[in-house]
């Protein structure tokens, strides 16, 4: 998982706030994921983007939650007004742009909501 | 949704054992793709496995691709320290253009002194 770079590592937000979530992903990738891990879950997916484009949002709670990946700069997961159940890890990855099947992880950003 | 059923959910073994592992699906996949996640860390790739029926290695673990496409079996003989964590196995659907991924609910490993 070298090389997609996520921050901050670690995030606390009181309810109400709002969380930014930072992903720089591998040199050369154009494709970006997220994907949330709750505790003792496995990862499940949530968007997946390409530079300017949201390609496939079906695992995005329908409110509060936002991605983006502009043309210039990271992808950005976005949650307003956070709630206790939103403390997870969120993983972002990425892959080349020819696609593949070969897709690397960043360390995670782990959110907690007090 | 697709599911992915992975068992064991857990596995103490000593020191030097093989271990074997197994994911099953309700779907065809077309890639099965191992990870291992330490505490506190993203998952990282050990085996990607692309044809139906394919065997791969990666240092002391196996992995292959059944038949079906609808499942998948990693293996790591002499067990070290190390290996320590979970395992998670990840499909992804027999769909062009979508590199999305659907993972397992993970294999912890503990190795017992």
């Amino acid at each position: 998982n070298a090389g997609v770079m996520q921050n901050p590592r670690h995030l606390v937000r009181r309810r109400g706030q709002e969380a930014r979530l930072r992903c720089s992903p591998m040199k050369g990738h154009s494709h970006v994921y997220w994907y949330r891990q709750l505790p003792e879950e496995g990862l499940k997916f949530m968007v997946y983007l390409q530079k300017e484009n949201i390609i496939d949002e079906s695992g995005m709670p329908k409110e509060r939650f936002s991605a983006e990946f502009p043309k210039e700069g990271p992808s950005i997961l976005r949650i307003q007004q956070v709630v206790r159940g939103d403390s997870a890890a969120y993983f972002c990855a990425s892959s080349p742009p020819e696609g593949g099947n070969t897709i690397y992880f960043g360390e995670g950003s782990w959110l907690t909501v007090v | 949704g697709q599911q992915l059923n992975q068992s064991p959910q857990s596995m103490f073994i000593q020191e030097g054992e093989d271990v074997s592992m197994n994911c099953t699906s309700s779907s065809i996949f077309n890639t099965w793709l191992w990870y291992k996640q330490d505490p506190g860390e993203g998952p990282v790739l050990l085996i990607a496995l692309y044809k139906a029926g394919e065997l791969t290695s990666n240092g002391r673990l196996t992995a292959q691709f059944g038949t079906t496409r609808k499942d998948s079996f990693l293996n790591i003989s002499a067990s070290i320290p190390s290996d320590v964590g979970i395992y998670f196995c990840a499909g992804q659907p027999y769909d062009f253009g979508n590199e999305k991924l659907t993972f397992g609910t993970g294999t912890r490993l503990t190795i017992i002194p």
